[in-house]
């Protein structure tokens, strides 16, 4: 099976920084990769999709780039509301997440 | 409104059964795959399984779970038996949005990213 391994683990940021989380698969996966963002006792929020393409009402601050093996998930300013936990996904057989990213508040 | 309401979670002895629903509204219902994720306790997501033109499932619950769907109900199910204290989660189901490319090999064309979930239902296994 394809693994996902997302880092870092925990990041701590202040509002208006800008955030990068990478997600590499053990092996290719092309643009099969998805991004979620995940609030405590709240379900998952699709934010991009083919690696790159920002799902239809999320912010333009979120930008998704990569293909391949290597994958980045970019917050260009943070807000208060992107405290969370971000996931990447695979969406080739077994689509199987990363071990998240919690971005916490410095 | 799109929407998925989950439900049949519970508390449940090791080795027993449980079945899960999830309701749909808001959109044509038979034109989607539809996927189950469960969250344990303070852990990350994982995947589950997988009903399309054909039905997927984790090495962690295949032989013991089992997806179906009833399209006339707007409704995935997920029959859950012999379970065990490791099952032990928030249980969401999740629609395949149909967004982007779809992952096509040996004939058979896999789901892509979740667009729409429910909110969850939790599923505790102890005795």
């Amino acid at each position: 099976d394809i693994q996902l391994t997302q880092s870092p683990s925990f990041l701590s940021a202040s509002v208006g920084d800008r955030v990068t989380i990478t997600c590499r698969a053990s092996q290719g996966i092309s643009s099969y990769l998805a991004w979620y963002q995940q609030k405590p006792g709240k379900a998952p929020k699709l934010l991009i999709y083919a690696a790159s393409t920002l799902q239809s009402g999320v912010p333009s601050r979120f930008s998704g780039s990569g293909s391949g093996t290597e994958f980045t998930l970019t917050v260009s300013s943070l807000q208060p509301e992107d405290f969370a936990t971000y996931y990447c996904q695979h969406l080739t057989t077994y689509p199987l997440f990363g071990g998240g990213t919690k971005v916490e508040i410095k | 409104e799109v929407q998925l309401v989950e439900s049949g979670g519970g508390l449940v002895q090791p080795g027993g059964s449980l079945r899960l629903s999830c309701a749909a509204s808001g959109f044509s219902f038979s034109s989607y795959s539809m996927n189950w994720v469960r969250q344990a306790p303070g852990k990350g997501l994982e995947w589950v399984s997988f009903i399309g033109s054909m039905t997927l499932y984790a090495e962690s619950v295949k032989g013991r779970f089992t997806i179906s769907r009833d399209n006339a109900k707007n409704s995935v199910f997920l029959q859950m038996n012999s379970l065990r204290a490791d099952d032990t989660a928030v249980y969401f189901c999740a629609r395949d949005g149909g967004l982007g490319p779809s992952f096509c090999s040996g004939g058979t064309c896999y789901s892509r990213s979740f667009d729409i979930w429910g909110q969850g239902t939790m599923v505790t296994v102890s005795s």
